[in-house]
């Protein structure tokens, strides 16, 4: 069964609205979580790192205004895209890294699909 | 920083045929590991393979094989006797093996591969 739970898998807003993704890890604590961001036929790029109990380090280039990270708890992650506008339409996925377990693959959430009108 | 570099943007193959994916990365580090993911059009991000650093022994999983060359930097991935299941994109993906944010993973641009009945 899946190991990570992202939610929703599809949303579709208006513009100027917040959208919230939640990543969640169903069988183990999770230390550190991942945001990316991928656009249609290319690659994933990392948004940013997310620790529990502590702020999200953000990669260069990506708003930390505009993109909320929250880990409150070692199981649940969220980001929040405020005041969502068409450019911020794209794939967003999460990934999962094991806490007390860092020599393993990290564990993919199936994404999130982001259209803004 | 690290970089991975997918050479291949598409690459096709005959149905129970071998096809090999092209990656180079570039890293100071000694401490690494490299990775195969594949995404077919469900999106999901699903691990084919990895391989640990230290290890000089090309790991296997069915009929996927790597040929991991370190001093080349050079980590491809052989796809025998191929089956349409196999289409999707790949990605090759770097991880440092020190800790904390450094666990992220750093993709290649992917190549997409076909397979032809």
């Amino acid at each position: 069964g899946a190991v990570v739970s992202q939610h929703p898998s599809w949303v579709i807003c208006k513009s100027g609205t917040s959208v919230k993704i939640e990543c969640r890890s169903l069988d183990f604590q999770a230390t550190t979580m991942f945001w990316y961001r991928q656009f249609p036929k290319q690659s994933l790029m990392l948004m940013a790192t997310s620790n529990e109990g502590s702020k999200a380090t953000y990669e260069q280039g990506v708003e930390k205004d505009k993109f909320l990270i929250n880990h409150a708890s070692l199981t649940l992650s969220t980001l929040t895209v405020t005041s969502a506008h068409p450019e911020d339409s794209s794939f967003y996925i999460c990934s999962v890294q094991r806490q007390g377990r860092t020599n393993q693959p990290q564990h993919f959430g199936d994404g999130t699909r982001l259209s803004i009108l | 920083a690290q970089t991975v570099t997918q050479s291949q943007p598409e690459m096709s193959v005959q149905e129970a045929e071998t096809v090999t994916l092209s990656c180079t990365y570039d890293t100071s580090e000694s401490d690494y590991y490299l990775f195969w993911y594949k995404q077919p059009p469900s999106r999901q991000m699903i691990l084919v393979i990895r391989q640990e650093a230290y290890k000089q022994q090309n790991a296997t999983e069915n009929r996927f094989s790597v040929n991991f060359q370190k001093a080349a930097k050079s980590f491809s991935l052989k796809i025998s006797d191929s089956q349409l299941g196999d289409a999707a994109m790949y990605f090759c993906a770097y991880r440092s093996g020190s800790g904390g944010s450094n666990y992220k993973l750093t993709f290649g641009k992917g190549t997409l591969l076909t397979v032809n009945p």
